[in-house]
């Protein structure tokens, strides 16, 4: 399983936009990458998921250069209920186990 | 739709008994299900995962068991609870793709 690596902490403002990056040197051809997000207490949440280029809905845009060895979720004017850990995960659809790794997570803290 | 229920919520337990947390899902069929432990300020740390009825795999060795009595049934357990295994419970299922869909969870405390 590719490995990532994200900042362990964000803070921001109402209305800005926050950019979160992961890297994932390793991972492989066959690789998704999907983002989630958790509140206090409760299981994460599916926020979007991407192979390359850029994917976006209503809630989050996915940055994904060429070589795929990091990707940037895009929170657009943030609020103070997007408060959260946020979580970026490497894995292959259909693989089977579809095992994914959770790390640390990224906590994003929204200010007034 | 498919919805993914946890009990109980919250559970506390004394050291060394046991534990039954189910973990049930509605409205599909052969799902991959998984049981995390998140510890206070940790990540998810993925303990059990399962492709169907029976088939148990663990990425831990630990102090807990899971199961798979049914096929939309995950059951974890313990036969003596340690201090160690308090934290934050989740159950979760993918289908076909590997969006993971996750249960409320429970809280266990060990005292």
């Amino acid at each position: 399983l590719a490995k990532t690596t994200q900042p362990i902490s964000m803070d921001s403002y109402e209305g800005q936009e926050v950019n979160i990056t992961c890297s994932h040197n390793n991972i492989a051809t066959n690789d998704y990458i999907t983002w989630y997000q958790q509140f206090p207490s409760q299981g994460p949440r599916f926020i979007i998921q991407g192979y390359k280029t850029k994917v976006k809905n209503e809630v989050a845009s996915l940055f994904i250069p060429a070589d795929r060895k990091s990707s940037t979720l895009s929170l657009p004017r943030v609020s103070l209920s997007d408060t959260a850990v946020y979580y970026c995960l490497v894995g292959a659809l259909n693989s089977g186990y579809s095992t994914l790794t959770f790390g640390k997570g990224t906590m994003l803290l929204v200010s007034p | 739709s498919q919805t993914i229920h946890q009990w109980p919520a919250t559970l506390v337990q004394p050291v060394g008994s046991p534990l039954s947390l189910e973990c049930t899902v509605e409205g599909t069929s052969n799902p991959n299900l998984y049981w995390y432990r998140q510890a206070a300020g940790r990540g998810l740390q993925l303990l059990f995962y399962s492709v169907g009825i029976g088939q148990i795999s663990s990425e831990v060795p630990q102090n807990l068991s899971a199961s798979r009595p049914q096929d939309r049934q995950f059951i974890l357990s313990s036969k003596k609870l340690l201090l160690s295994d308090s934290g934050f419970y989740l159950c979760a299922w993918a289908g076909a793709g590997n969006e993971q869909f996750f249960g409320p969870g429970t809280r266990l405390t060990v005292l």
